[in-house]
């Protein structure tokens, strides 16, 4: 079975930009949960989806965005970027939430 | 509210090696716990998990043992090797992850 992919790998963007990350989930997982890891703040949580729903959401500003389709596949966006949003940004799947979740290699996004 | 707190690294360790890194977290009830590895430029892989008091996880060598008594999920390995050099995360879940700080191990030939 494929593993949870994310695209891209590597991103650079400049402040004031706005960016989308790309999820797709094991195949028959149907929750999606999105982690940003820094140096600074460690790994910490951004939102959860399912079956096209947002399920949580962590401390983040309204500039931090997801949705999730009908095949589960899931996108995260960050409108308005700043130097501080630079990190690596992760994602998960798992059957549901309470389940082992799953991690994709995460996207790397450098804001200049 | 829930943390995890783990013992901060860097952790450097001759070959063969005993390792230990400690984990304890707070939580309402008794959440499934793990230990999640991330080696450079990659992302989290999981390494064990206990859904429940007194259970043991294990895999790779590595072991934790699920202690509510103590609310400790401590990570062991009798014997280190140099590929065990990665970060180590120790999670619990409930509506999310909650993840500790992560523990750099390094192991030296």
């Amino acid at each position: 079975k494929a593993g949870v992919t994310q695209t891209p790998r590597y991103l650079i963007k400049t402040r004031g930009q706005q960016v989308t990350l790309s999820c797709s989930p094991i195949s028959g997982h149907r929750s999606v949960s999105w982690y940003q890891q820094t140096p600074g703040q460690g790994l910490q949580f951004l939102f959860e989806y399912f079956s096209e729903t947002q399920r949580n959401k962590g401390n983040f500003p309204g500039r931090f965005s997801g949705r999730q389709f009908s095949n589960s596949r899931s996108e995260m966006n960050v409108s308005t970027l700043e130097l501080g949003d630079s990190a690596l940004y992760l994602c998960a799947s798992s059957l549901d939430l309470t389940d082992t979740q799953y991690f994709g290699p995460g996207t790397r996004l450098t804001v200049l | 509210g829930n943390s995890v707190t783990q013992m901060e690294g860097p952790v450097t360790l001759s070959e063969e090696a005993f390792l230990t890194i400690n984990c304890t977290y707070t939580a309402t009830g008794y959440p499934s716990l793990f230990w999640y590895v991330q080696y450079p430029g990659e992302g989290l892989q999981l390494l064990l998990k206990a859904t429940k008091a007194d259970d043991k996880g294990s895999n790779k060598g590595f072991e934790a043992t699920y202690r509510k008594e103590t609310t400790s999920f401590h990570l062991e390995k009798g014997s280190v090797q140099v590929s065990d050099s990665a970060v180590y995360f120790c999670a619990h879940a409930g509506n999310m992850l909650t993840f500790g700080g992560g523990t750099r191990l390094m192991v030296k030939p």
